[in-house]
């Protein structure tokens, strides 16, 4: 069956750089797009962008067209988010999302000094 | 980019009750629209896709459909399990956007 699973938790410090990963099983990876969507504490689903699996290319909603970077490794059917330059704002849950349709269960960033 | 309106955003109900949400588009996106459920500490769930098509293993008291630009999704008779935030998602043009989301809770 279709599994995304991603990473543990995190706790940083602002400033600090982390990488999020998400791996792919039960289905080939370059036949979808993989997105990801972040929920801050509370709050609702945030769309950030996505990646093109065949091509690698990533596209970003606006608010995350700095220090966030998507990435691959096709070879391990994973995709990566990582954010530079940690804010206390950055504190959230993030998912990665095939096609958003089929998500994973989601990895807690807790960005705090 | 398109903005899904989403209301309401608490919506209290009995168990049994028939409850509809609903999300209006800003900008046509045909039937490019899908809803998610999801309960506390869990990943969404894809209930609804292409306005009014049920994702698989989601029972048949939930329904989506379209009236021009509102977007509905109705649960026909409430159940314990359907206690949970629902959001809606417009997938037709980059940026995807959420609605603001609903929260379903026992009266």
């Amino acid at each position: 069956q279709i599994q995304l699973v991603q990473s543990g938790p995190e706790l940083k410090k602002p400033g600090e750089s982390l990488k999020i990963s998400c791996k792919a099983s039960g289905y080939t990876f370059t036949d979808y797009a993989m997105q990801w969507v972040k929920q801050a504490p509370g709050k609702g689903l945030q769309y950030m962008g996505w990646i093109n699996t065949q091509t690698g290319k990533p596209t970003y909603a606006d608010d995350f067209k700095e220090r966030f970077v998507f990435s691959l490794e096709t070879s391990a059917s994973t995709a990566y988010l990582q954010i530079n330059n940690l804010k206390n704002e950055d504190t959230a849950t993030y998912f990665c999302a095939r096609g958003i349709a089929d998500w994973g269960q989601g990895v807690m960033v807790t960005v705090s000094s | 980019d398109i903005q899904m309106t989403q209301s309401p955003s608490s919506l209290p109900a009995s168990l049994g009750d028939r409850v509809t949400i609903t999300c209006r588009a800003s900008q046509d996106i045909g039937n490019y629209l899908r809803w998610f459920q999801q309960k506390p500490g869990k990943s969404p769930r894809l209930m609804i896709y292409g306005a009014t098509n049920l994702a698989a293993g989601v029972p048949s008291r939930f329904s989506g459909s379209r009236s021009g630009s509102d977007y509905s999704l109705t649960i026909s008779s409430l159940e314990s399990e359907d206690m949970a935030d629902y959001y809606c998602l417009q997938s037709k043009e980059s940026p995807l956007t959420f609605g603001s989301g609903t929260k379903l809770e026992i009266k």
